[in-house]
């Protein structure tokens, strides 16, 4: 099945700076990669999603990039917020498996 | 988006009881859906998968007689948590899977205490 790796586990980063989060996937027939932001004790909530047939996904401060050929995908925050303070899950999904395969998950945390 | 409910948000039981998990779709109908599991500064893993009408599939390590999935009609499916243990505390999310969209549609959650 799929396998979903992702760095770094904790990451601090000063107020207006941008962080950066990583995964990897192992299984080539995935072709949706969605990123995630999870308070604490609530749902997990979709901040932005990219699937395999798009390179570059922006949404204002927010953009994710994926490379097919090496299976990894990156989570862009920019200009960063103290309200940014969560953890973000990356996941992928795809082929004969509709269910979500999570990483591990970063706690990114903002200072002012 | 679509509209999941899921309650209890929270429940705290005796050790040797049973709980149970609502999971419902609100304003759309879907044939599958998913459970997952996530224990404390972990990630969500997926414990099993349901389809109406039909017996759920559990994935490796999840005893699916001490989770029970019932998937009764097209909009709820209940999990129930047999026998729970402490080692059974843990946020349970259900997640419905509409065919034509790829977005996962996730209820609140369900954070259970077993003391």
């Amino acid at each position: 099945g799929e396998n979903v790796e992702q760095h770094p586990s904790t990451l601090s980063v000063q107020e207006g700076d941008s962080a950066v989060i990583k995964c990897t996937y192992s299984d080539s027939a995935s072709n949706y990669f969605p990123w995630y932001k999870q308070e604490l004790g609530k749902r997990p909530q979709l901040i932005i999603d990219i699937r395999s047939n798009v390179g570059e996904k922006k949404d204002q401060r927010i953009a994710v990039t994926l490379n097919k050929t090496a299976k990894h995908f990156s989570l862009h925050i920019t200009e960063t917020q103290p309200e940014d303070s969560a953890v973000y899950f990356c996941a992928a999904s795809g082929g004969s498996a509709r269910q979500l395969t999570f990483g591990s998950g970063t706690q990114l945390t903002v200072l002012p | 988006g679509a509209v999941v409910s899921q309650h209890p948000s929270w429940v705290i039981c005796k050790s040797g009881t049973s709980v149970k998990i609502e999971c419902r779709s609100l304003d759309f109908q879907a044939t599958t859906m998913f459970w997952y599991r996530q224990f404390p500064k972990q990630s969500l893993m997926l414990m099993a998968t349901s389809n109406e009408g039909s017996k759920a599939t559990y994935e490796q390590g999840v005893e699916k007689d001490k989770f029970l999935i019932n998937h009764a009609s097209l909009t709820l499916s209940t999990l129930t948590v047999t026998s729970a243990h402490p080692e059974d505390s843990s946020f349970y999310i259900c997640s419905w899977d509409r065919l034509l969209n790829t977005e996962a549609f996730f209820g609140q959650g369900t954070r259970l205490t077993v003391v």
